[in-house]
């Protein structure tokens, strides 16, 4: 799998938008972007994935590089429940033996 | 849709007895489920992973006779701490699969933590 580079901490002022970045440089064009979230001792939460074209749901927005080396995970309006630690994972879709493997993540902090 | 529980969310148990976790897929059928484990202020550390009738695969440096896992059903894993010990106290998080093709979709349970007195 391709190693991501995240920052390991952001602060973000509640109702602005959080924009955490990843680098992923080696990443292989079978290769889709993911990312997590982490609440204080809960379970990590999916937030939303991508291959090559900017996605966005309910939760977020990603933002992927033409050359797909990087991305961005856009929150548009941060609240303070959106305080956690953010996981960019890249992985590919095929084999049957498919695995999340976490890195240290970003821990945002959602300021009031 | 996508719901994976865990059972119990917390439990205490005294050295050198064994805990049973349970990872319940509940609104959709996992082929595959995943645990793992988390120290304080640290990633989560993948431990195994199991298909639905098959042994599971354990990662390099976790003891496959110490955490025993059970992939019985398309809905259900357990892991067994057995002989457990103070330092295996630790956030203990499970996830499951949708599907076996496509794009990888992986959800996780709330985690159960282990403290071992």
């Amino acid at each position: 799998d391709a190693k991501t580079t995240q920052p390991p901490s952001m602060d973000c002022a509640e109702g602005r938008a959080a924009n955490l970045p990843c680098n992923h440089s080696t990443i292989s064009g079978n290769e889709y972007v993911y990312w997590y979230r982490q609440i204080h001792s809960q379970g990590p939460q999916y937030i939303i994935h991508g291959l090559k074209n900017n996605e966005t749901n309910e939760m977020a927005s990603l933002i992927i590089t033409e050359d797909r080396k990087s991305s961005t995970l856009i929150l548009p309006h941060a609240t303070l429940r959106d305080t956690a630690v953010y996981y960019c994972i890249v992985r590919g879709n095929s084999g049957g033996y498919q695995k999340v493997t976490f890195g240290i993540g970003t821990k945002l902090q959602v300021i009031p | 849709g996508a719901v994976v529980s865990q059972h119990p969310s917390w439990v205490i148990c005294k050295s050198g007895t064994s805990v049973k976790i349970e990872c319940r897929s509940l609104d959709f059928q996992a082929t595959t489920m995943f645990w793992y484990r988390q120290f304080p202020k640290q990633s989560l550390m993948l431990m195994a992973t199991s298909n639905e009738g098959s042994k599971a695969t354990y990662e390099q440096g976790v003891e496959k006779d110490k955490f025993l896992i059970n992939h019985a059903s398309l809905t259900l894993s357990t892991l067994t701490v057995t002989s457990a010990h103070p330092e295996d106290s630790s956030f203990y998080i499970c996830s499951a699969r949708v599907g076996t093709s496509g794009p990888l979709e992986q959800y996780f349970g709330p985690g159960t933590r282990l403290t071992v007195t």
